[in-house]
């Protein structure tokens, strides 16, 4: 079964350019998870979807950031205009709500550097 | 959630027993005990969960103390590839989602 698949890996782009992360859940998974990464610390939570809804977007800057689920299936988080700050990784993870373990599914995530 | 306090590194010898400790003294009664692992460049990774019962599956055992206010990791043999940063969570399974809350986690160092 093909795990939480992210794109790109890498991405470096000059300030105030945008930039788009794509992101495809595990089959069937219908919570899915945007959290940013700095360097040395814990995942942070961005946005999560249940299903094609935003649920919790608390966390999610939205003068600049953006995110949608189209169809509740692949995701897309866009950053424009970037900022320095903005440098970090950003993972998307998966799961299944009701399953027993709780379990989240991470991807490799995406690695942004802003110049 | 309930806060976690981690040691923010630890060393190990290959092949011996890596026990990582977690206090979570507000932990609620129905908040679950959740350890997750991130190799260098990965995302995190599950390892193993539990209530008040000691836990174990084919990476790790999970060992809660009586009064749920910390418990312990251990990997029985650690291996070189074991190197990672581990996330201790506390959190409750709700019905709308099984969100994690990431603090610092332990960086765990395998040493030949």
């Amino acid at each position: 079964e093909a795990g939480v698949v992210q794109s790109p890996r890498y991405k470096i782009i000059e300030k105030k350019q945008p930039v788009a992360f794509w992101c495809n859940p595990i089959s069937g998974h219908n919570t899915l998870y945007w959290y940013r990464q700095n360097l040395g610390q814990g995942p942070e939570l961005l946005i999560r979807y249940e299903n094609e809804e935003a649920v919790d977007d608390s966390q999610l800057p939205k003068d600049r950031f953006s995110a949608e689920r189209l169809k509740g299936v692949d995701s897309t988080l866009k950053i424009q205009p970037a900022e320095l700050g903005d440098s970090a990784v950003y993972l998307c993870a998966s799961s299944l709500v009701g399953a027993v373990t709780g379990e989240l599914f991470f991807g490799e995530g995406s690695r942004l550097t802003v110049l | 959630d309930a806060k976690t306090t981690q040691p923010t590194s630890m060393d190990c010898a290959e092949g011996r027993a890596a026990n990582l400790p977690c206090n979570h003294s507000t932990i609620s009664g129905n908040e679950y005990v959740y350890w997750y692992r991130q190799i260098h460049s990965q995302g995190p990774q599950y390892i193993i969960h539990g209530l008040k019962n000691n836990e174990t599956n084919e990476m790790a055992s999970l060992i809660i103390t009586e009064d749920r206010k910390s418990s312990t990791l251990i990997l029985p043999h650690a291996t070189l590839r074991d190197t990672a940063v581990y996330y201790c969570i506390v959190r409750v399974a709700t019905s709308a989602g099984n969100m994690l809350t990431f603090g610092g986690g332990t960086r765990l160092m395998v040493k030949p």
